[in-house]
């Protein structure tokens, strides 16, 4: 049984470009979050997916957009990139009904110079 | 808003001992589930254990566990028998338990570097 996969591991980005990260999540799970870790911090909350639909939002700007396939696999982008948005970036997948559990992938490390 | 606060950045113990990691939580809510995470150097979040906080029973994993005092809002984190492979960062989380999926984001603490020594 595949867990959460995640790609690409690392990407090096310039400031002011664009960024498309991708999340498979674990096999009967249909949600899908994504977190922000800043090096040295907790992951922050992005925004979750459930039924192609955005479900919930955290604090982050219209920059940062998401999509949700049939398959439920997930794609975060970021516009316009700032140096400040290097961090590792977390996927987790989990079920909607009775899913206390997100499981989370290994994360895509992004670095913008 | 939820907040969650981990205030020792890192820790260290002796293999085969036994370590503490604390965790203090702020909320409004009486229902909800704190989690502890494990990230080692792969990056990958692993759960380490669960609260429910309805549950006045501490929960335990093999050599985990936990004690929850929902009164003081702490939540700490009891690792026995301390193995090399338990150094890593641990991370305390709490989600509401309002609602289902749509209110279930994880709000974590900034983390506890763990380090085992021989």
């Amino acid at each position: 049984d595949a867990g959460v996969t995640q790609s690409p591991t690392h990407l090096i980005k310039t400031r002011g470009q664009q960024v498309t990260l991708r999340c498979s999540p674990k096999s009967g799970h249909d949600t899908v979050s994504w977190y922000q870790q800043a090096l040295g911090q907790g992951p922050q909350f992005i925004f979750q997916y459930y039924e192609e639909e955005e479900r919930q939002r955290g604090n982050f700007p219209d920059r940062f957009s998401g999509h949700q396939f049939p398959n439920y696999s997930s794609e975060l982008n970021v516009n316009a990139l700032l140096l400040g948005d290097s961090a590792l970036y977390l996927c987790a997948s989990s079920r909607l009904a009775g899913g206390l559990e997100q499981y989370f992938g290994p994360g895509t490390r992004l670095t913008v110079t | 808003a939820q907040t969650v606060t981990q205030s020792q950045p890192e820790m260290s113990v002796q293999e085969a001992e036994t370590v503490t990691l604390s965790c203090t939580y702020d909320t409004s809510e009486s229902d909800y589930y704190l989690f502890w995470y494990k990230q080692p150097p792969s990056r990958q979040m692993i759960l380490v254990i669960r609260q429910e906080a309805y549950k006045q029973q501490n929960a335990t994993e093999n050599r985990f566990s936990v004690n929850f005092q929902k009164a003081a809002k702490s939540f700490s984190l009891k690792i026995s028998d301390s193995q090399l492979g338990d150094a890593a960062m641990y991370f305390c989380a709490y989600r509401s338990a309002r609602g289902t999926g749509t209110a279930s984001k994880l709000t974590f603490g900034t983390g506890t570097r763990l380090q085992v020594t021989l």
